[in-house]
């Protein structure tokens, strides 16, 4: 069984600048989240993908936008960079909440983002 | 606004104690319960997991769920310095989309 993989795993980016991050999805699971993590900080919810579909969103500006590919894995992309925007990304996998409302999230070891 | 709160710590135990983390939670619908462990610098994996009230064991945790005071806690037993890690709580609310909501964790550092 594959587990939840990110890449790349470190990034050094400048304020203003785009960034992608990508995340393959563990084997059987179709549903991936994505979550920004500061230091100290819980993981805050950015958006979940079914289906290639965006199927929740937190509270993050529309800067942060993502995508699902048929194979499950997944985007996330950052325009404009802000100071504020360094942190852990951490992508997660799961199977769908509608058939089964237990299925936990499953990590990939997550990229860290540091903008300067 | 769906909230799960944890006492960020750090809470100190020593090598053979009981450590017991606390977790509260705003959503009453909130279904089921998840308590990830989460290394310095690395990503959060799940420990354990529970949806009903009452105990529930996994060799030396246990997770408790009280739905009535939206309340979870995870104890454990015989700790170790290995346990030290961030233990994080999340809430999963059903209706809509199934996202878990973390608290922002709770340092516990196990001393020999």
């Amino acid at each position: 069984e594959t587990g939840v993989t990110q890449s790349p795993t470190h990034l050094i980016k400048t304020r203003g600048q785009q960034v992608t991050l990508r995340c393959s999805s563990q084997s059987g699971h179709n549903t991936v989240s994505w979550y920004q993590q500061a230091l100290g900080q819980g993981p805050q919810f950015i958006f979940q993908y079914y289906r290639e579909e965006e199927n929740g969103r937190g509270n993050f500006p529309p800067r942060f936008s993502g995508l699902q590919f048929p194979n499950y894995s997944s985007e996330l992309n950052v325009n404009a960079l802000e100071l504020d925007d360094s942190a852990l990304y951490l992508c997660a996998s799961s199977l769908p909440g509608g058939s089964k409302v237990n299925s936990p999230l499953h990590f990939g070891n997550g990229t860290r983002l540091t903008v300067t | 606004q769906k909230e799960v709160e944890q006492n960020s710590g750090p809470l100190s135990v020593p090598e053979g104690a009981i450590a017991s983390l606390n977790c509260t939670y705003s959503d009453r619908g909130s279904q089921s319960f998840f308590w990830y462990r989460q290394y310095s610098g690395k990503s959060p994996e799940l420990i354990m997991s529970i949806y009903s009230n009452g105990d529930k064991e996994d060799g030396r945790f246990t997770a408790q769920l009280n739905k009535a005071s939206q309340y979870v806690s995870l104890l454990i037993r015989d700790s170790q310095p290995s346990d030290s890690a961030t233990y994080l709580c999340a809430a999963l609310t059903s209706g809509g989309s199934y996202i878990p909501t973390f608290g922002r964790g709770t340092s516990l550092i196990v001393h020999p």
